[in-house]
């Protein structure tokens, strides 16, 4: 089945350092996906969706300069946090569209980001 | 996409069914019932997905009304891994244009021994 890799699994990372967070799928060509974030307790949280070749679709609120998303090939995208705080310590999650699998969407296993 | 609504919680014994409800009154005639679980500090997870007939595959089964506005989703026999917050989501098909995927607050299913 549709394998999504997400790397790294976790990560700390000092205030105002930048860090990269990739999204492979493994078996299948992903033209669109997706980054979510998501705190402690509460519901995953789109951020944006990233179209292989063009610019990523930023949802309302979310800070396209910090969060910078490439979708450079058809198996790879990133989601780098430039100058990272504190309050961006999350757990962000990748996903990818595949129309040939059930339900459309396979999930990656998730970044744990702290910012210390 | 239309607005669920479920429980924020519930639990189930071990090997018994777990029967998960989800309220969408305002679902449209295009537009799918989905749901997906996340396990702790994991990503989430397909599970099974409808559009008005009931759906059964290895995981689970889905009950939908009549009226659509409301579904059930069925773990025959739970086990302790089963334990995680249950999705519903509804929205149109996932080879429409609109191909956004957007999580509510879901239900914490707990399975106890």
């Amino acid at each position: 089945g549709a394998v999504v890799s997400q790397h790294p699994s976790w990560v700390i990372c000092k205030s105002g350092t930048s860090v990269k967070i990739e999204c492979r799928s493994l078996d299948f060509q992903a033209t669109t996906m997706f980054w979510y974030r998501q705190f402690p307790k509460q519901s995953l949280m789109l951020m944006a969706t990233s179209n292989e070749g063009s610019k990523a679709t930023y949802e309302q609120g979310v800070e396209k300069d910090k969060f910078l998303i490439n979708h450079a090939s058809l198996t790879l995208s990133t989601l780098t946090v430039t100058s990272a705080h504190p309050e961006d310590s999350s757990f962000y999650i990748c996903s990818a569209r595949d129309l040939d699998i059930s339900g459309g969407y396979t999930f990656g296993s998730g970044t744990r980001l702290t910012v210390v | 996409d239309a607005k669920t609504t479920q429980p924020p919680s519930m639990d189930c014994a071990e090997g018994r069914a777990a029967n998960l409800p989800c309220n969408h009154s305002t679902i449209s005639g295009n537009e799918y019932v989905y749901w997906y679980r996340q396990i702790h500090s994991q990503g989430p997870q397909y599970i099974i997905h409808g559009l008005k007939n009931n759906e059964t595959n290895e995981m689970a089964s889905l009950i939908i009304t009549e009226d659509r506005k409301s579904s059930t989703l069925i773990l025959p026999h739970a086990t302790l891994r089963d334990t995680a917050v249950y999705y519903c989501i509804v929205r149109v098909g996932h080879t429409g244009a609109n191909s956004k995927l957007t999580f509510g607050k879901g239900i914490t299913l707990s399975v106890r021994p």
